[in-house]
């Protein structure tokens, strides 16, 4: 089964603009981590934001901020004020289970967010 | 500049002919990772070490070997590439910590795009 779901395959957003990314995942063990990472044309990986299973804020980082809620297990990252430059695939992905063995990082499908001037 | 460092970038190689890619880390990091990325498929995980000579099969191990002797190092071998490891490729890496602690975001190296003819 899927434990990442990501269901906007594109999304288009104007320039100054918010837009939020959706992320849905599938897990029963009570302690997991989840994370966002922006891969654009180059290829590369880049990792934006962090949020604990037990955290109780939502996790935020410049102008990336992840709204946890836990109860519907999703994880919607939201990105304020767009750039062109945030142009890019976006990830979403979990880490489950115990943090010393494994340590696998499940990755959704991904979103192509294109920023329009 | 804290990195996780891959080579080659791109290759081209023939069926059969047993090729290296290497993956340095200058974090002090204890777990390693390798992925491949396919279209439609996302990210899945290949190999991973939690410290020097631990390592342990992923989701997709089939056709592929890794070793780590030291802790910066961690080369993904193909001992008799197939095309269908046509690949795009990440090392990643990170700290050993519970989830919900800081520092348990995983740094990934820029790619390393396999074409096997």
């Amino acid at each position: 089964a899927q434990k990442i779901t990501q269901t906007q395959p594109g999304m288009f957003v104007q320039e100054k603009e918010a837009v939020t990314l959706d992320c849905t995942y599938d897990t029963s063990d009570p302690s997991y981590g989840l994370f966002w990472y922006k891969q654009p044309s180059s290829g590369e990986m880049i990792f934006l934001i962090y949020q604990g299973s037990y955290d109780q804020q939502n996790a935020t980082e410049g102008r990336y901020s992840l709204n946890f809620q836990k109860a519907r297990k999703s994880a919607n990252l939201v990105i304020s004020a767009s750039q062109l430059g945030d142009s890019a695939m976006y990830f979403c992905a979990m880490r489950e289970g115990r943090w010393d063995s494994g340590y696998a990082l499940n990755f959704g499908k991904g979103t192509s967010l294109l920023v329009t001037p | 500049e804290a990195q996780v460092t891959q080579n080659p970038r791109y290759l081209i190689t023939v069926t059969g002919k047993k090729l290296t890619v290497t993956c340095s880390q200058n974090m002090n990091h204890e777990y390693m990772s390798w992925y491949r990325q396919d279209p439609g498929l996302g990210l899945r995980q290949i190999y991973y070490s939690m410290n020097v000579e631990v390592t342990d099969k992923g989701d997709v191990p089939e056709g592929y070997k890794v070793s780590r002797k030291e802790k910066r190092n961690f080369p993904l071998i193909l001992e008799s590439p197939s095309p269908n490891q046509t690949s795009l490729y990440f090392c990643a890496s990170s700290m050993v910590r519970p989830d919900g602690a800081s520092g348990a975001e995983a740094f990934f190296g820029q790619g390393t795009r396999l074409t096997v003819v």
